[in-house]
């Protein structure tokens, strides 16, 4: 079955640690996303990445860092720096090119900071 | 103002009910538009895509309406399984990126 899958589905850390979070799809998607939401709002993007070795800044990257080394795998890193980490944390992908294609997303990490 | 915007509800409709929500979008260079569903802590799932000439699926019915810059989404009939958060979403190509902006949601309960 081709999808999106996301782990760990709950995650814990102290305060200070840095934290990476897993994203892979096996849709042969070029294009790959994170997003952020807190309870009651909406979906904040935080990086997006059009092609392999490519990516780029959304909306609220500060304190976050990704990379594309394969078009499977786009792993979210959350660092020390980010104030507010707390969240749930949602990976998409999609096609990509000169049109607007629809989003699928994987199942989200709820990760909790203390 | 808000690239999209939606009126968060919730929106407490008794079952079999028809119920209608709008979402606002201030891009006009904005190119293609979706509904989403999201169910209470799970990841949004696509509900349908929004065509320029409308489009149906069953039950529900999405609109666009380019001029006064909304779409919309029709339930008829409402179930109790249609009790979710339904967000839109707009896309546009800037710069050889695709730009994608959710909106924050409608809330959903429909009642017995």
């Amino acid at each position: 079955d081709g999808g999106i899958t996301q782990s760990p589905k709950y995650l814990f850390r102290k305060e200070g640690q840095n934290v990476t979070l897993s994203c892979e799809q096996n849709l042969n998607h070029d294009a790959m996303y994170w997003y952020r939401q807190d309870p009651g709002q909406g979906l904040r993007l935080i990086y997006y990445s059009q092609i392999v070795n490519d990516f780029q800044k959304g909306d609220i990257a500060e304190g976050y860092s990704v990379s594309r080394e394969k078009k499977e795998s786009f792993p979210l890193t959350v660092t020390s720096a980010q104030k507010n980490p707390t969240a749930f944390y949602l990976c998409a992908s999609s096609i990509s090119g000169t049109g607007s294609y629809e989003q699928y997303f994987g199942p989200g990490t709820r990760l909790t900071v203390t | 103002r808000k690239e999209v915007e939606q009126d968060p509800g919730p929106f407490n409709v008794p079952e079999g009910a028809t119920v209608a929500f709008n979402c606002t979008y201030s891009n006009s260079a904005s190119q293609s538009f979706f509904w989403y569903r999201q169910d209470c802590r799970k990841e949004p799932k696509l509900l349908m895509s929004v065509y320029s000439s409308g489009n149906e699926d069953g039950r529900f019915t999405a609109q666009l309406n380019r001029a006064s810059q909304y779409i919309s989404l029709l339930i008829r009939d409402s179930k109790l399984s249609d009790s979710a958060t339904y967000l839109c979403v707009v896309n546009w190509v800037s710069g050889g990126y695709q730009k994608v902006t959710f909106g924050t949601g409608t809330k959903l309960q429909v009642i017995p």
